[in-house]
Formats: structure tokens, C-alpha cells, sequence
């Protein structure tokens, strides 16, 4: 039980394009979900946390505008990088809170 | 205040030796201490977690020792294995829950050679 799923597992896109991905709790309902941005060899770094039916909070220093977050229902949260650059490229991870966090796989974003 | 410093950044043991990787935080607010290992290309999971009123958790080979005074708390993995070599990481957490916002720390790459 508590698996969280992402969709996709990678995307490459173009400057200027934006992505959604999507953070799926499986088998539980999550009131709170997070986001977190991990680039190679480092650290994970929270964005963002997501509660259902509320606005997300944003981490100091992330852009709203540019990482807008959705958390429409207790299973779903999506995260869209709105006219995305190379520099955020990164790997994508978010979790669902339960009795402790479960992580999602990741999703690689690649931008050209 | 809300960091959590990690050591040593990579560990190479061989199998069967015993790997140890420490962590140490300022803010004492901090209620719950998690480890996460993460191999590449994945998301983290779940190892191991201590509150501290507890000073040593053991699960199989994974035991947290957890030092309220020093506010420090390290993991060890004994008769590490090859299967073993990912990026673990130490977190905490405040506010009496165990599935708060979360602070990591740096990381350590752990290899463990046959």
C-alpha cells in the first residue's frame, strides 16, 4: 500500500513551452501533498506543499507564477512549469503525506 | 536554523564492513528524523525513523543513533551489501507529525564494493 505515482517519468521540451505533471496517491487519500526539485548530485528542495482545495504554499525564493500547483482532489496533484527554460531542468519528485511521506518516482524534465 | 548538515558526502565500505553517516541540526523545534535511500533515477523511500525520546532505533540492519544533547543522529548500516549502494539521505521534521515539511540534508553516495 501508499504507492504515489508521476506521469510522466521524463519529458524534453522547447524554451518557451510549458509542462504539467501530474503526482498521483494510488491506494490512500493525501490532504497534503509536496513537491520537492532535485538537480544532479544534490539535495532534495521542497517548492512547494499542496493541500486539497486550498492555494499551495510556496518555499522562499520559488516562483508561483512560474510553478503553478493544482491540488484538485485528495489523489491528485499536478505541477506545471509554465514557459519553461533549460535551467529548469531538473528531476521532479513529489510525495503524499499519510502517516509519514511517500515519495513519488520522479519525473526528469529535460527543456531544449 | 532550518538546516541539516550531512557527513561524510560519499562512503565507499566494502561488503560486510559497517557504514556509518552522521547528521547534526540547529533548530530544536526538530521532532522526528527520518532516513531516506535513493537509488538513481528514483524517488526516495523510507529506511528508518526516530523521534528523540528514544536515543537508538533498530530495524534489521539499519539502527539511528540519535543524540538529543548534541543534536546529532546518525545511521548504520551493518554487513553492508553491494544492493546497499544508493544516496541516503537524513532529514527532520517539526510539529509533532511524521509527515511535516521536510529538511534534508546533503546526502551521502554510498558504495559498497563485492
Amino acid at each position: 500500500g501508499a504507492v504515489v505515482s508521476q506521469h510522466p517519468s521524463w519529458v524534453i521540451c522547447k524554451s518557451g513551452t510549458s509542462v504539467k505533471i501530474e503526482c498521483r496517491s494510488l491506494d490512500f487519500q493525501a490532504t497534503t501533498m509536496f513537491w520537492y526539485r532535485q538537480f544532479p548530485k544534490q539535495s532534495l528542495m521542497l517548492m512547494a506543499t499542496s493541500n486539497e482545495g486550498s492555494k499551495a504554499t510556496y518555499e522562499q525564493g520559488v516562483e508561483k507564477d512560474k510553478f503553478l500547483i493544482n491540488h484538485a482532489s485528495l489523489t491528485l496533484s499536478t505541477l506545471t512549469v509554465t514557459s519553461a527554460h533549460p535551467e529548469d531542468s531538473s528531476f521532479y519528485i513529489c510525495s503524499a503525506a499519510l502517516h509519514e511521506q511517500f515519495f513519488g518516482p520522479g519525473t526528469r524534465l529535460t527543456v531544449l | 536554523q532550518q538546516q541539516v548538515k550531512q557527513s561524510p558526502q560519499s562512503l565507499i565500505v566494502q561488503k560486510g564492513g559497517i557504514s556509518i553517516i552522521n547528521c547534526a541540526y540547529e533548530n530544536t523545534a526538530f521532532d522526528y528524523f527520518p532516513w531516506y535511500q535513493q537509488f538513481p533515477g528514483k524517488g526516495p523511500a523510507l529506511l528508518i525513523a526516530i523521534r528523540p525520546d528514544v536515543s537508538e532505533k533498530k530495524e534489521g540492519r539499519f539502527t539511528i543513533s540519535f543524540n538529543k544533547s548534541a543534536k546529532q543522529f546518525s545511521l548504520h548500516i551493518m554487513d553492508s551489501q553491494p544492493g546497499d549502494s544508493a544516496t541516503y539521505f537524513c532529514a527532520a521534521t517539526a510539529g509533532g507529525t511524521s509527515y511535516g515539511k521536510l529538511t534534508f540534508g546533503q546526502g551521502t553516495i554510498l558504495t559498497v564494493h563485492p
